[in-house]
């Protein structure tokens, strides 16, 4: 597609259900990241893959926050028991350049808002 | 953590009026992005300014970066009502990642 594709746009879960999120970035972007966005707030960094690999994970909360790029295009971030603390807009950007050594700019999709009742 | 502040937080205008918002970050950085995001929607990219470049244009937009005060400012000018949104800077440095400010929510009335 043209832009960064992400669904499910809404998602609302009970507190403990486990939710996977999905994120379809630009052709030939080899960096992609996962941001998680509070209400009034600025985006926050979660983890950034170049192509497969999962190069920094710093951001992830907690290990019930899990992210994935098998095959170095199309990523899911799943997460497990989820809590109310949770509740957020989960934001997937990519970018052709590579990260940290080259700069760029990020593509944004629309976000997945999660709802944990 | 959030790496830089916006400022102000909100900021109303009339249409044809110039806005001016101000962003400071923490950490050295190697490049600094402006990003405007619409209700409920993605954030889309503005501009780039490099961290030896002092001053960008980029039609209605003018970014200035002040890397001795760690600060950087974005001018939008002859302001238009489409132009209500939330502006973003992110800094971009040795890390794997840009780190958001917590964005300044401009108001353009009719």
């Amino acid at each position: 597609g043209a832009g960064v594709s992400q669904s499910p746009r809404y998602k609302v879960a009970k507190r403990g259900q486990d939710v996977a999120l999905r994120c379809d970035p630009i052709s030939g972007h080899v960096s992609l990241f996962w941001y998680q966005q509070a209400l009034g707030q600025g985006p926050e960094f979660l983890t950034y893959f170049q192509n497969e690999a999962q190069l920094d994970k710093s951001g992830l909360p907690s290990d019930r926050f899990f992210a994935e790029r098998p095959e170095g295009s199309v990523s899911t971030l799943k997460i497990q028991r989820t809590q109310q603390e949770d509740s957020a807009v989960y934001l997937c950007a990519s970018s052709l350049a590579r990260f940290p050594f080259n700069t760029g700019e990020l593509f944004f999709g629309e976000g997945s808002r999660l709802t944990v009742l | 953590s959030q790496q830089g502040e916006e400022d102000p937080q909100a900021l109303s205008i009339q249409e044809g009026e110039n806005a001016t918002m101000n962003c400071s970050y923490k950490t050295s950085i190697n490049n600094l992005q402006w990003y405007r995001q619409n209700s409920g929607r993605g954030l889309v990219h503005l501009i780039l300014i490099r961290s030896n470049e002092r001053e960008k244009h980029s039609g209605r937009l003018r970014v200035t970066l002040d890397t001795s005060k760690k600060s950087s400012s974005l001018l939008i000018t002859a302001s238009r009502a489409a132009d209500t949104a939330s502006y973003f800077c992110a800094a971009g440095g040795t890390a794997s990642k840009l780190t958001f400010g917590t964005g300044t929510r401009l108001q353009v009335t009719l």
